[in-house]
């Protein structure tokens, strides 16, 4: 099993709907969730981060955490076509040291106008 | 502020040559890493400092692949000698590491291909 997972995609989304990003990991002591968003031929750049179980909400953002699940969640509302990029997720692993991420495979998302 | 800096942005290089890659952090950022990107591994983490000293280097593929980090505001990755497998993108990233990891921010990358 993958320590961080995520479907790879394709995710296809119209304009203004809601996009939903998925992500599951294994190592039940982690404490530290973070999203990054990478356009093609860019660096990763981190948009969003959860320690707590719940929703956090930031503009048109909302990561939402389930440690029970063992599962986080990105939602992203209102989608444009701009938001058209591979999210990444990654996770601070307690039994990998407190700074180390590890990141899932990424969720190619295209919205379509 | 000036984020993560790293030079050079493209590298192109004979297999066999020696390849050094170099990242700035960001300033009083504590922790600094390296990873490399391709289509097929994704993002792997190859080493990691903190106060300049390294922690983690398990990600480092093999032996021709170094880190170093003399001061608080640079850091070199070292390929010696280089492989056509080596091709990827460098990421430098920085953190101030808090109780559970603070967030990573990422350099532009360097693009590396070894022919």
């Amino acid at each position: 099993q993958k320590e961080v997972e995520q479907n790879s995609g394709p995710l296809s989304v119209p304009e203004g709907a809601i996009a939903s990003l998925n992500c599951t990991y294994s190592d039940r002591g982690s404490q530290s969730f973070f999203w990054y968003r990478q356009y093609s031929g860019k660096s990763p750049e981190l948009i969003m981060f959860i320690y707590s179980n719940g929703d956090k909400e930031d503009g048109r953002f909302t990561a939402q955490l389930n440690k029970a699940s063992q599962y986080v969640s990105l939602l992203i509302r209102d989608s444009q076509p701009s938001d058209s990029a591979t999210y990444l997720c990654a996770v601070v692993g307690a039994i990998q040291g407190a700074q180390k991420l590890v990141f899932g495979q990424g969720t190619r998302l295209t919205i379509n106008p | 502020d000036a984020g993560v800096i790293q030079s050079p942005r493209h590298e192109v290089t004979e297999m066999g040559q020696e390849v050094t890659l170099r990242c700035k952090p960001i300033s009083g950022h504590n922790s600094l890493f390296w990873y490399r990107q391709t289509m097929m591994r994704g993002l792997e983490l190859l080493i990691y400092f903190n106060n300049n000293v390294p922690i983690d280097d398990s990600g480092m593929p093999e032996d021709r692949f170094s880190a170093k980090m003399p001061n608080a505001s640079f850091s070199t990755l070292k390929i010696q000698p280089s492989e056509p497998r080596d091709s990827a993108v460098y990421f430098c990233a920085s953190s101030l590491a808090g109780r559970w990891g603070g967030g990573q921010f990422f350099g532009p990358g360097t693009r590396l291909t070894v022919l």
